[in-house]
């Protein structure tokens, strides 16, 4: 079965400083991978997402993240931040069979802190 | 707007009463989710639907019970609610021809007093 690890609970940067949130995979195939956000009482918003190709995906709102197949690997980037950008961000790799959508597998999330 | 939309965004109920969460994807997917979110912002698939048709049913508990009327709606309906249901509870949406990109709507915040 499929697993993620993001192992930052809580990552706090200065605003206008880079960004690197770390996410770590375990799937036999090829993933599928996501990052998606989690502003507070709000819903998921797909960030970026990775299926094949470039393995330097862009995404909204200036995020990028790169796939290391050598080491399981998928780090969201952002070169700047912003103070909105402070919110709860999660990994997911998804496992789609021939016969249907198995659904994604998430992290447990990385708590994003923006300090003035 | 065309999105994903659930109802009711709050839900406050008694444990042992049965509720139920409605969810309409107006996208054209053919693919409906419903996820759990706990206290601790983990989240967990718990059911998928293809065209209708159930294809993951996690392990939940069997007062959990999803229904799909037709592929653009995608209800929970929950009996005998206990307290550790109480929680987030999100509907999503994909396309199987584009990858399953999903998409999620708003949450429903499920509080069993």
């Amino acid at each position: 079965a499929q697993s993620v690890t993001q192992p930052d609970i809580h990552i706090t940067v200065s605003e206008g400083a880079s960004l690197e949130l770390r996410c770590n995979y375990s799937y036999g195939a090829t993933p599928y991978l996501f990052w998606y956000v989690q502003s507070p009482g709000q819903g998921l918003q797909l960030l970026l997402k990775y299926f094949s190709g470039d393995t330097l995906v862009q995404g909204i709102k200036g995020f990028e993240a790169e796939f290391k197949r050598s080491q399981s690997s998928f780090n969201l980037r952002k070169p700047s931040v912003h103070w909105s950008d402070a919110a709860e961000y999660f990994c997911a790799v998804g496992a789609f069979s021939g016969g249907g959508a198995d659904g994604l597998t998430f992290g447990k999330g990385t708590h994003l802190i923006i300090q003035p | 707007d065309t999105a994903v939309s659930q109802t009711p965004k709050y839900l406050v109920t008694q444990m042992g009463n049965d509720k139920s969460i409605k969810c309409e994807q107006n996208l054209g997917h053919d693919t409906m989710y419903w996820y759990k979110q706990d206290s601790k912002k983990f989240l967990k698939i718990m059911f998928s639907y293809n065209n209708k048709e159930l294809i993951i049913n996690e392990t939940v508990p069997n007062r959990f019970s999803p229904k799909s009327p037709d592929k653009a709606h995608l209800n929970l309906h929950i009996n005998s609610l206990e307290l550790g249901d109480s929680a987030v509870y999100f509907c999503a949406s994909s396309l199987r021809d584009n990858n399953y990109e999903q998409y999620f709507g708003p949450g429903t915040r499920l509080t069993v007093t």
